[in-house]
């Protein structure tokens, strides 16, 4: 499977943007890129996700290079509720049905 | 908003024993899996059922696993003889259709003493 490599952890000051970046050099034509994040003692929440245009929807836009190696999610307004960990997560749109984590960012918000 | 729901939150549990996780995916949703996550690590896939059986599994589940769907609502995850290293949040997932996108619920927090 290909992988993805991700900062360990960022900052982000309360209403600002926060752009948390994604390399996936291995990826394949077929992998959709796929981010989700996990608030404190919750489960994965689906975030977005895209193929080769950006997309955007109510809570985040998603970047991807034309080359597709790399990817951003963008937070428009960071609020605490955005402290969570984000995984961007390569998945095919056939032939598994895993996500398969990482370690994700760590996205701490500063009041 | 549709939800998937889990029962129970917390569960502590004797080595050795049986546990039943319980499950209740969104309604219109077809493809079931379960996740756990061990403290500090990673989310782990464990399984993904679908049409009533076991469409894909990983190492980890092994013959101390099992998946049901006893009925048209409940997805439930079966552990025979914990053993100390099952303490883990256990997620159950559930999603419309193949590739679409998957809801997880809140997660059972197994703890083996």
């Amino acid at each position: 499977d290909a992988k993805t490599t991700q900062p360990n952890s960022m900052e982000s000051n309360e209403e600002e943007p926060v752009h948390l970046p994604c390399n996936h050099s291995t990826i394949s034509g077929t992998d959709y890129i796929h981010w989700y994040r996990q608030l404190p003692s919750q489960g994965p929440e689906y975030v977005i996700h895209g193929l080769t245009s950006n997309v955007n929807n109510r809570m985040a836009s998603l970047a991807i290079a034309e080359d597709r190696k790399s990817s951003t999610l963008i937070l428009h307004r960071a609020t605490l509720r955005d402290a969570a960990v984000y995984y961007c997560i390569l998945k095919k749109r056939a032939g598994s049905y895993q996500l398969t984590f990482g370690k994700g960012t760590k996205l701490s918000v500063i009041p | 908003e549709p939800e998937v729901t889990q029962t129970p939150s917390h569960q502590v549990t004797q080595m050795g024993q049986e546990v039943i996780l319980r499950c209740v995916p969104i309604s219109n949703h077809l493809y079931f899996y379960w996740y756990r996550q061990i403290l500090g690590q990673k989310v782990e896939f464990l399984v993904s059922f679908y049409n009533n059986e076991i469409s894909e599994k990983s190492e980890i589940f092994d013959d101390q696993f099992s998946v049901e769907r006893p009925d048209g609502s409940n997805f439930t995850l079966k552990i025979r003889s914990t053993k100390l290293e099952d303490s883990a949040m256990y997620f159950c997932a559930s999603s419309g259709a193949y590739g679409d996108t998957i809801y997880f619920g809140e997660g059972s927090w197994l703890t083996v003493v």
